[in-house]
């Protein structure tokens, strides 16, 4: 069973708009969210990670809110650029005391329209 | 400075082959990561590194796949008898997270080396 959850395959939006990206996950233990970005034939790039310890984290037209006790974070792009069409990818860890390792969503096909 | 690297980045197999994989992690990174990604899937964890020795290789599907890494550095991913279904691009990550610090989680990926087993 998938323990984190990307429902939507894809997302268009017009360039300037807010670009929204949903992730849900069912592990209690997830202690820390992250998205990464991925360009088709480049490995993800790392764009912002949030603790379970807060519930905002913004880098710079970047924003991440995680809602704990819905086990939902979402991904805010504003203004959305060109630039930013990719595929995007949530994934969480339960890093404190346990096993280092990543768990990843399906991603979401992020299109932004010039 | 150079990001981490992988090789080759396509390798064509035919079933029942072994095949090696190698992982150049960014420099003075102790923790690494093997990952794979089928098509229209994310990556999936299969092992990590923290130095010379495997933590966590809860996610390598079965003893036809092994790594390691020797020194502490460079690592290679082996797969033995290969099949169809393994076929995927399989990415490597590194990143500076110990387990005596609550430093950053960010794990840094190199390109991938897409494997094709005939």
């Amino acid at each position: 069973d998938q323990q984190v959850k990307q429902n939507s395959p894809s997302l268009s939006v017009q360039e300037g708009r807010i670009s929204i990206l949903n992730c849900d996950y069912t592990n209690s233990m997830f202690d820390y969210f992250l998205w990464y970005k991925k360009y088709p034939a480049e490995g993800p790039t790392f764009l912002i990670s949030i603790s379970s310890i807060k519930d905002k984290n913004e880098d710079g037209r970047f924003t991440v809110f995680l809602n704990k006790s819905a086990k939902h974070l979402s991904l805010h792009i504003v203004p959305s650029q060109p630039g930013d069409s990719a595929v995007y990818f949530c994934a969480a860890s339960a890093g404190a005391g346990g096993s280092e390792k990543l768990v990843f969503g399906k991603g979401t096909k992020l299109t932004v329209n010039p | 400075g150079a990001g981490v690297s992988q090789t080759p980045s396509n390798k064509v197999t035919e079933k029942g082959k072994y095949v090696e994989l190698r992982c150049d992690p960014i420099s003075g990174h102790t923790a690494l990561y093997w990952y794979r990604q089928s098509l229209g899937q994310g990556p999936e964890f299969l092992i990590y590194f923290q130095g010379t020795g495997a933590a966590d290789d809860s996610g390598l599907p079965n003893d036809r796949f092994f790594a390691v890494r020797p020194e502490g550095s460079v690592s290679t991913l082996k797969i033995q008898r290969t099949e169809r279904g393994d076929s995927a691009v399989y990415l490597c990550a590194s990143s500076t997270h110990s387990l005596a610090d609550e430093g950053s989680y960010e794990q840094f990926f190199g390109p991938g080396t897409r494997l094709t087993v005939l």
